[in-house]
């Protein structure tokens, strides 16, 4: 098992859409987590930092759920440009050492007018 | 407040030959991490520098090297470069105190030929 884990892409969505992304992470001491959006040939930016159970940014809600070991990025009212890829990123070691954060392989979201 | 730099942004060498790849983190920032990004692939982490000193290194071989200077600019040395090596480096910086998020730069694009 990989460890970290993402949805295949791509999701294709109307414009207004709801999408969800799964992660799923295979490191139970798993200590904090990560949403990373990266645009075509540009570098990631931080989305969202995902503590406990999970917080909410506007239209972006992320959920961490330690017992199934997955966090969730859900987008509400889909814009066109939140056309990217979407990378989940976890670290296995305690917050603030961030030596060994593990990346997924990201998952392509494409939004259509 | 510049964010993250990189230079050069593209770079066209032949294999066997040497590269080095310039970063300078975002101000307040003392560390600095390198991530190698190939195609369709989430970043893969290098290495980390704090106070000039290699701290954490990923699964990569001797042939890449760094440095990081008083003024807590990073260089990454690639030697002997072979076609893999072609990809997208990315360098982050954190601020200063154990912060946990990392800020991108836009990252240097690697062609071995």
């Amino acid at each position: 098992r990989k460890e970290v884990e993402q949805d295949p892409g791509p999701f294709n969505v109307p414009e207004g859409a709801t999408v969800a992304f799964n992660c799923t992470y295979s490191n139970s001491a798993s200590q904090s987590f990560f949403w990373y959006r990266q645009d075509c040939r540009k570098e990631p930016k931080l989305l969202m930092s995902v503590y406990s159970s999970g917080n909410e940014d506007g239209r972006f809600t992320a959920q961490l759920n330690r017992a199934s070991q997955y966090i969730s990025l859900l987008i509400r009212d889909s814009k066109l440009s939140d056309s990217a890829t979407y990378l989940c990123v976890v670290n296995p070691l305690p917050a603030g050492n961030n030596r060994k954060l593990i990346w997924g392989l990201g998952t392509s979201l494409g939004v259509n007018p | 407040d510049a964010g993250v730099t990189q230079s050069p942004t593209h770079l066209i060498k032949t294999r066997g030959q040497q590269v080095t790849l310039r970063c300078s983190p975002k101000s307040g920032h003392d560390t600095v991490s390198w991530y190698q990004q190939a195609l369709g692939q989430g970043p893969q982490f290098i290495f980390q520098y704090y106070e000039e000193e290699e701290r954490q290194r990923g699964n990569f071989p001797d042939r890449f090297s760094g440095h990081q200077f008083p003024n807590y600019s990073s260089e990454l040395n690639v030697n002997a470069l072979w076609l893999g090596d072609s990809a997208l480096y990315l360098c982050a910086s954190r601020l200063r105190g154990g912060q946990e998020t990392q800020y991108f730069g836009p990252g240097t694009r690697l062609l071995v030929l």
